[in-house]
């Protein structure tokens, strides 16, 4: 079974800290993992996936298969950061993101 | 980029009463469709996969006959929430994968608001 486990509900970081969402997953294959962000009153979008190795917005995340984990970062937050972040793991066919399990979101508050 | 709309944003019923919820791919096609269940302050909950001119695909622990799912065309899946009753009441969310290009890209609707009352 596929779990994804989010363990802050609620981050909250001051404007130009670091910031570091936590995500680990539990595959028994070759994961897919995404990073989803809401913010307030809109629709989910995709932040960015791993096998991209992208920069969106400042944000990272870096597959860690030996610690299972697929932590989001930014090294300076900024108050338009602020929105619930949502770690997803991909389904059985790799690379087709075909059944996505969500964590259970982390709420990011960056205050001045 | 591409776009999922679904409608109602918001819908009240009353308890027993079928609503459908329909989702719509605007500018591709999706041959797959996902619908989830939001509780407040919860994370997403699969209940069932879509597929284009079959059966939709359900989560242990949904009820197939509650909640049904249409996909009858490339671009539209409708989820008709039967008999609803109040326990019923969530946001449901739609998600259709564009399977065009290599990046099999998933995009999410705005979902839907239902009250049962």
């Amino acid at each position: 079974a596929q779990r994804v486990t989010q363990p802050e509900k609620l981050l909250s970081v001051f404007k130009g800290a670091p910031v570091e969402l936590k995500c680990n997953y539990s595959y028994s294959g070759s994961p897919e993992l995404f990073w989803y962000v809401q913010y307030s009153r809109q629709r989910l979008q995709l932040l960015l996936r791993h096998i991209s190795r992208e920069s969106i917005k400042g944000f990272t995340a870096d597959l860690n298969k030996g610690e299972t984990s697929f932590h989001l970062k930014k090294p300076f937050a900024q108050e338009e950061d602020s929105a619930m972040y949502y770690c997803a793991l991909g389904g059985e066919n790799t690379g087709t993101a075909s059944k996505l399990t969500f964590g259970t979101g982390t709420r990011l508050q960056v205050t001045l | 980029g591409a776009v999922v709309s679904q409608h109602p944003s918001w819908v009240i019923c009353k308890s027993g009463t079928s609503v459908k919820i329909e989702c719509r791919s605007l500018d591709f096609q999706a041959t797959t469709m996902f619908w989830y269940r939001q509780f407040p302050k919860q994370s997403l909950m699969l209940m069932a996969t879509s597929n284009e001119g079959s059966k939709a695909t359900y989560e242990q622990g949904v009820e197939k006959d509650k909640f049904l799912i249409n996909h009858a065309s490339l671009t539209l899946s409708t989820l008709t929430v039967t008999s609803a009753h109040p326990e019923d009441s969530s946001f449901y969310i739609c998600s259709a994968r564009d399977a065009q290009g290599s990046q099999n890209t998933i995009y999410f609707g705005e979902g839907s608001w239902l009250t049962v009352v």
